[in-house]
């Protein structure tokens, strides 16, 4: 099978631009992922969805962060306005129904300067 | 608080020795673990995971072992090839208040092999 898709694999931006991440999941996968992996860091839930709600955006820092994933298959991730600790991969990830063994894409590397 | 934790941030080993990778956990709400392995700019990948309710799990050359009581687990892989140098994760899931796709994740073992 396919496996998740993301888009774009590398980003430069300067702060305070905004940026958007593309995320195409395994076909007939319900539950998608944003993760953040910052260096030397392993990676760290940022929104969970089920079909197209929201099951857990806890760690979303929602006053530059948004996400949505509308027909409840490809998602978008968005910062406005980017800061240079944004600086990371941005790993999209799916699994076929609420359980624990995720599926990830191979990831976009954004860099704020 | 980090939650997992990989103490060793990188381990080197011959080829066709045995590598132990540790893991240990602080919150005795997770009741599933896995084990993910990531190349350079590649996503990680899913190696073998672990129910809380056993002790082993083994696949090929790869074996999870669990310890509750110490809240610690280890990765062997037995014998290493050179292909498997990449950077190791441990990873938790549970019902802690967290949804139970979350995984929390330690910061990643560099394994080299060396031929």
């Amino acid at each position: 099978e396919a496996g998740v898709a993301q888009s774009p694999r590398y980003k430069i931006i300067e702060k305070r631009q905004s940026v958007a991440f593309w995320c195409n999941p395994i076909s007939g996968h319900a539950t998608l992922y944003w993760y953040q992996q910052i260096l030397g860091q392993g990676p760290k839930l940022l929104i969970q969805f089920q079909n197209n709600g929201v099951v857990d955006d806890s760690q979303l820092p929602k006053d530059r962060f948004s996400a949505e994933r509308l027909k409840g298959v490809d998602s978008t991730l968005k910062i406005q306005p980017a800061k240079l600790e944004d600086s990371a991969v941005y790993l999209c990830a799916s699994s076929s129904h609420e359980g624990v063994i995720v599926t990830f894409g191979s990831g976009t590397r954004l860099t704020v300067v | 608080d980090q939650q997992v934790k990989q103490n060793s941030p990188s381990l080197s080993v011959q080829e066709g020795r045995i590598s132990i990778l540790n893991c240990d956990y602080t919150n005795s709400m997770f009741d599933y673990f896995l084990w993910y392995k990531k190349y350079p700019a590649e996503g990680p990948t899913f190696l073998i995971s672990i129910s809380s309710i056993k002790d082993k799990n083994e696949d090929g050359r790869f074996t999870v072992f669990l310890n509750k009581s110490a809240k610690h687990l280890s990765l062997h892989i037995v014998p290493s090839q050179p292909g498997d140098s990449a950077v190791y994760f441990c990873a938790a899931s549970g019902d802690y208040g967290g949804s139970q796709g979350n995984l929390i994740f330690g910061k990643g073992t560099k394994l080299s092999v060396k031929p």
